[in-house]
């Protein structure tokens, strides 16, 4: 256990839809991290969170938005879902105080659009 | 922009062979290097980490990874590989700088017992 928990574990919607996936960070750990996992496209960084404030962002959609709460949990919006959406996301979190320091990464919510 | 290439994309190994799976970053400032691995169906666990010093890294399982600086590369190795080894395998890059977190697109690899 990584102690990074990601919910739901899994979410089957209808294309059009929008869903937020939710995770909490190791306690005490200020940066979250998303990524898209997909067949094709392997890990893919979406954006990342350092105590609240957007820090770096990736190949992020603009149907896509996150952001990170003052308890440290993070959201991620997907909206206006298509089917290429479905994948597997993870979140990690990292302490960060000193940059170097590895990610932790939770079980991932798979998503499937339909 | 800052960037990682794994060179194998799938790799089958009979158990005990030897193993060693290339990676590549682009970035020309002080990086963080790091190898995940993810088994079926869970997700991805460290299994080691350069930040400085020593360029020869040990990391768990008996894996252990070489830091060539002026190649760019980060080499994950292991000298005899079991079937539990069966897994994906991921090269990570970090810098101070971006703050990003890049990943390679990932080595499947297969051991056969």
């Amino acid at each position: 256990d990584s102690g990074v928990t990601q919910t739901p574990k899994h979410l089957i919607t209808a294309t059009g839809q929008r869903v937020t996936l939710r995770c909490s960070p190791r306690s005490g750990d200020l940066s979250v991290y998303w990524y898209q996992q997909s067949l094709d496209q392997g890990l893919q960084f979406l954006i990342q969170y350092y105590n609240g404030e957007e820090r770096a962002k990736g190949n992020i959609l603009e149907r896509f938005s996150a952001q990170q709460f003052p308890d440290l949990h993070s959201e991620l919006n997907l909206s206006s879902l298509e089917l290429g959406d479905s994948a597997l996301y993870f979140c990690a979190s990292s302490s960060d105080r000193d940059w170097r320091t590895e990610a932790f990464f939770g079980q991932g919510t798979r998503l499937t659009v339909v | 922009a800052q960037s990682v290439s794994q060179h194998n994309h799938h790799v089958i190994l009979s158990e005990a062979a030897s193993l060693e799976l290339g990676c590549n970053y682009s970035y020309g400032g002080t990086v963080n290097l790091f190898w995940y691995v993810q088994y079926p169906g869970q997700h991805l666990q460290l299994l080691l980490k350069y930040f400085s010093g020593d360029p020869l890294v040990k990391g768990i399982k008996g894996f252990e990874a070489e830091f060539i600086k002026s190649k760019f590369s980060f080499n994950l190795r292991k000298p005899s590989v079991q079937w539990s080894d069966t897994a994906e395998y991921f090269c990570a890059v970090n810098s101070r700088n971006t703050g990003k977190l890049i990943f390679g697109q990932g080595t499947t690899l297969q051991v056969k017992p």
